[in-house]
């Protein structure tokens, strides 16, 4: 069974940092894209950033180019966010997906809240 | 900046059928951009419906269907049962990045 497992998340101030993780489990990791998406409470679903099988392309979206970074470790079966210089608009629930293809997505974590405020 | 578009909400009786569509504020949709849909119940994480147009992921019953009409992607969904009360997504596959539509609501009454 294909298992997603986000953590990482929780309460911080504006303009720190956040890594979170995502544990996999139940099928080849490291033959899959990964993606992030992000959902803001009573809101919509926005795609965050992506990685392909061997962490040798990335792509973010423009409102967190720069700030966030995705990686992965395949040995550990581990998709990883790293979050810095965080904003009061970065508050979320931040959802690992794995890639189907590289297009769309097809099995989901539970998420993991994280909340930028002072 | 290029939005893509869903119907805020949409309601169905049961038993009856529904089609959400999934368009692009300037342009066409086209199998080219992947199409897929997802749909989310309150506190949930989404659920994959359909990929690539009209795939249906696994364990998704036949009465969720996916395809292209006109210039959008569209979600069927034919005998509406209670249970299929959600939010559903559509997603765009645009090259360097994927957009989400902003979700429509669907009721069953």
């Amino acid at each position: 069974e294909v298992q997603l497992v986000e953590s990482g998340g929780g309460l911080v101030q504006p303009g720190e940092s956040l890594r979170l993780s995502c544990a996999a489990s139940g099928f080849t990791f490291s033959s899959y894209w990964m993606h992030w998406v992000r959902q803001v409470p009573g809101k919509g679903l926005v795609w965050v950033s992506r990685m392909n099988s061997d962490g040798s392309r990335t792509s973010h979206a423009d409102s967190v180019k720069g700030r966030f970074t995705i990686s992965r470790d395949n040995a550990k079966n581990t998709l990883y966010l790293q979050m810095k210089s965080l904003r009061a608009e970065d508050t979320a629930v931040y959802y690992c997906a794995r890639g189907s293809g590289w297009y769309s997505f097809d099995h989901w974590g539970q998420g993991t809240l994280v909340t930028v405020s002072s | 900046q290029t939005v893509v578009t869903q119907e805020p909400s949409f309601s169905v009786s049961p038993g009856g059928t529904v089609t959400l569509t999934c368009g692009l504020s300037s342009g066409s949709v086209s199998t080219d951009y992947y199409p897929s849909w997802y749909q989310q119940s309150p506190g949930q994480p989404p659920r994959t419906l359909i990929y690539n147009t009209n795939t249906r992921s696994s364990g998704v019953p036949d009465r969720f269907s996916g395809s292209i009409l006109g210039n959008k992607a569209a979600l069927i969904i034919t005998g509406a049962q209670a249970d299929d009360e959600s939010d559903y997504y559509c997603v765009l596959y645009m090259g360097n990045y994927m957009l989400f539509g902003g979700g429509t609501r669907l009721t069953v009454l």
